[in-house]
């Protein structure tokens, strides 16, 4: 089955240690995103990738850095910069950047930070 | 700017009754896409309808069913005889000319028995 795989589903962490969030898709997919939510905000994008080996900022990008070295994976890392990580985080992909293309996504990671 | 506001916060209704989502919308981009995306409990978003700015047929899908009005920018979701399996937070976006999709805060929808 192709899909959106985010691990963990949960992850606890101290404050002050940088912590990894992992994305994989099996679907092909050029772009890839991630959001965070929170409660009463929605969704909110922190990073995307519209290829390999690019990426750019979302509206919340501070405290946070990926990469994407492979077309099917797009970690994202939560470092000590982020004030307030804990949070639940969704990752998804979609076919093209273009604006036309859904996006499918995972079941998110939810975060706790202490 | 882009933005998409999702004015009902939460939502109660009971088992069978029909319940409309409201969903408005504000871009300059004369293209743009907008889709209505349910998170159930489980916490996924799943994708449920997409339409563009220049296809203003209503659609319906089973239960489920939409109303897009340019004159408004609005982009509304019925849901007909609901049912509990329908409990879930729903989201409107809006995609113009950027790759970035913009989403409501949601509408938390409970259907009780």
């Amino acid at each position: 089955d192709g899909g959106i795989t985010q691990s963990p589903k949960y992850l606890f962490r101290k404050e002050g240690q940088n912590v990894t969030l992992s994305c994989e898709q099996n679907l092909n997919h050029d772009a890839m995103y991630w959001y965070r939510q929170d409660p009463g905000q929605g969704l909110r994008l922190i990073y995307y990738s519209q290829i390999v080996n690019d990426f750019q900022k979302g509206d919340i990008a501070e405290g946070y850095s990926v990469s994407r070295e492979k077309k099917e994976s797009f970690p994202l890392t939560v470092t000590s910069a982020q004030k307030n990580p804990t949070a639940f985080y969704l990752c998804a992909s979609s076919i093209t950047s273009g604006n036309n293309s859904p996006l499918h996504f995972g079941n998110g990671t939810r975060l706790t930070v202490t | 700017a882009q933005k998409v506001t999702q004015a009902q916060t939460e939502i109660s209704v009971v088992e069978k009754e029909d319940v409309t989502l409201d969903c408005v919308y504000e871009t300059r981009d004369t293209t743009y896409y907008l889709f209505w995306y349910k998170q159930p409990p489980s916490g996924e978003l799943v994708f449920l309808i997409r339409r563009n700015s220049f296809d203003e047929q209503n659609e319906i899908s089973g239960r489920y069913s939409w109303n897009f009005q340019k004159s408004t920018s609005s982009f509304n979701f019925t849901i007909t005889a609901s049912q509990v399996v329908d409990s879930a937070v729903y989201f409107c976006a809006l995609r113009g000319g950027s790759e970035k999709l913009v989403f409501g805060k949601g509408t938390k929808l409970t259907v009780n028995p």
